[in-house]
């Protein structure tokens, strides 16, 4: 079985700052992905990042980067120069052999 | 455009009405599945499909049914929906079901049950 934790239900930040959002994961699959997905106030379900299981170098997409630590089991998501247009929900997920888990969700608000 | 596509957008039905939300994908992909999301919960898959006439139960397949006949299409099918079946649906698809792959999501089907 897998499973993905994200512990901070909401999160805070002032615009233009920086702020991290946690995911640990559990599995005993060897080849896996690990996925954040933006969920706005809107409803849609927006793929941000990809980690691969092998990939040596953190994944960074914009202002989106990936601290993936391995021995850790931890896949969190960084935000730079956060926007009001970062305010959304964020989900952590991974694929390996077993269905798609997803994590419960953080909710991002940025004050302006 | 790319996408998944899935209706009804919004449905406000009563117990024991069969409904279908339908959905289909215009990226010739594998991979098709059903989630369910509920506050506090994240996100829950329902049923996947890893290809035409291949189905499988994911976490919370109880009182769903799906068919998947033609690549594109995958339905969700409530026969007798119950009020605890009241949630926020989204198909996704992907290319394969292998950990690299990324899934896309429709624009999600919020559904009451009266």
């Amino acid at each position: 079985a897998q499973k993905i934790t994200q512990t901070q239900p909401g999160m805070f930040v002032q615009e233009k700052e920086a702020v991290t959002l946690d995911c640990t994961y559990d599995t005993s699959d060897q080849s896996y992905g690990l996925f954040w997905y933006k969920q706005p106030s809107s409803g849609e379900m927006i793929f941000l990042i990809y980690q691969g299981s092998y990939d040596e170098q953190n994944a960074t997409e914009g202002r989106y980067s990936l601290n993936f630590q391995k021995a850790r089991k931890s896949a969190n998501l960084v935000i730079s120069a956060s926007q009001l247009g970062d305010s959304a929900m964020y989900f952590c997920a991974m694929r390996g052999s077993y269905i798609p888990t997803f994590g419960r969700g953080t909710s991002l608000i940025v004050h302006p | 455009e790319a996408q998944v596509t899935q209706n009804p957008r919004y449905l406000i039905t009563v117990t024991g009405k069969k409904l279908t939300v339908t959905c289909s994908q215009n990226m010739n992909h594998e991979y098709m599945s059903w989630y369910r999301q509920d506050p506090g919960l994240g996100l829950r898959q329902i049923y996947y499909s890893m290809n035409v006439e291949v189905t499988d139960k994911g976490d919370v397949p109880e009182g769903y049914k799906v068919s998947r006949k033609e690549k594109r299409n995958f339905p969700l099918i409530l026969e007798s929906p119950s009020p605890n079946q009241t949630s926020l649906y989204f198909c996704a698809s992907s290319l394969g079901g292998a950990g690299a792959n990324v899934l896309t999501f429709g624009a999600g089907s919020r559904l009451t049950v009266l």
